[in-house]
């Protein structure tokens, strides 16, 4: 299993640009999570699904800012437009969850977003 | 609310010397506590968690709920263990909140 797979790695985008970031899960993991890291802030949860479904979305900073995930195997998170202080490194994870608690977390490697 | 908080965030060490990454917690539950962590040009990984009550790489984290912290330490640092530590908490919701991070840099 080649882990969970984000796109893309890199992207540059001028203010006011829509800007699409998406995520693959490991198979079989029922549970996803968009996370935004910054020096200041670290690691702030932005929303998680289980099974698809939006748990807990209070952490997206604002309306310009959502997530979907139309099915198991992928999701999207989308700023529009976009500004430059949400320039960041955004994490996907996915993990299995079971009445015996949340599982370990396994993270994507990043895309790092810059807003000029 | 929940909140994590980690004081530090840079800490450097000798080699051989004793490390202790601070990690405090606010949360009413039953707390359940992980570290994770991000070595250079890899993943942000899963390091221990503290129902597991285990060492990994010679790492220990005990749960004190008096002090609410759960203190990541090491009695002897390697230079492999220059990272980006994070201490995270279970919101009761299969959801994580981590703290800001603390970037351990071993001395040679």
């Amino acid at each position: 299993d080649a882990g969970v797979i984000q796109s893309p790695r890199h992207e540059v985008t001028e203010m006011g640009q829509e800007v699409t970031l998406r995520c693959k899960p490991i198979s079989g993991h029922n549970s996803l999570f968009w996370y935004r890291q910054t020096m200041m802030r670290g690691l702030e949860l932005l929303i998680y699904f289980n099974n698809n479904v939006p748990i807990d979305d209070s952490g997206m900073p604002e309306d310009r800012f959502s997530a979907k995930m139309p099915n198991a195997s992928f999701s999207t998170l989308k700023i529009q437009p976009s500004e430059p202080r949400d320039s960041a490194v955004y994490f996907c994870a996915s993990s299995l969850f079971t009445p015996a608690g949340p599982g370990e977390l396994f993270f994507g490697e990043g895309s790092r977003l810059t807003v000029l | 609310a929940q909140r994590v908080t980690q004081p530090e965030k840079l800490l450097s060490v000798f080699k051989g010397a004793p490390v202790e990454l601070k990690c405090n917690y606010s949360y009413s539950g039953s707390p359940e506590l992980f570290w994770y962590v991000q070595y250079s040009r890899q993943r942000l990984q899963l390091l221990l968690r503290h129902i597991s009550r285990e060492s990994i790489k010679g790492f220990t984290a005990d749960l004190n709920k008096g002090e609410t912290s759960f203190h990541l330490k090491k009695p002897f640092a390697q230079e492999e263990d220059s990272a980006m530590y994070y201490c995270a908490l279970n919101g009761g919701a299969n959801n994580l909140f981590f703290g800001t991070g603390t970037r351990l840099t071993v001395i040679p």
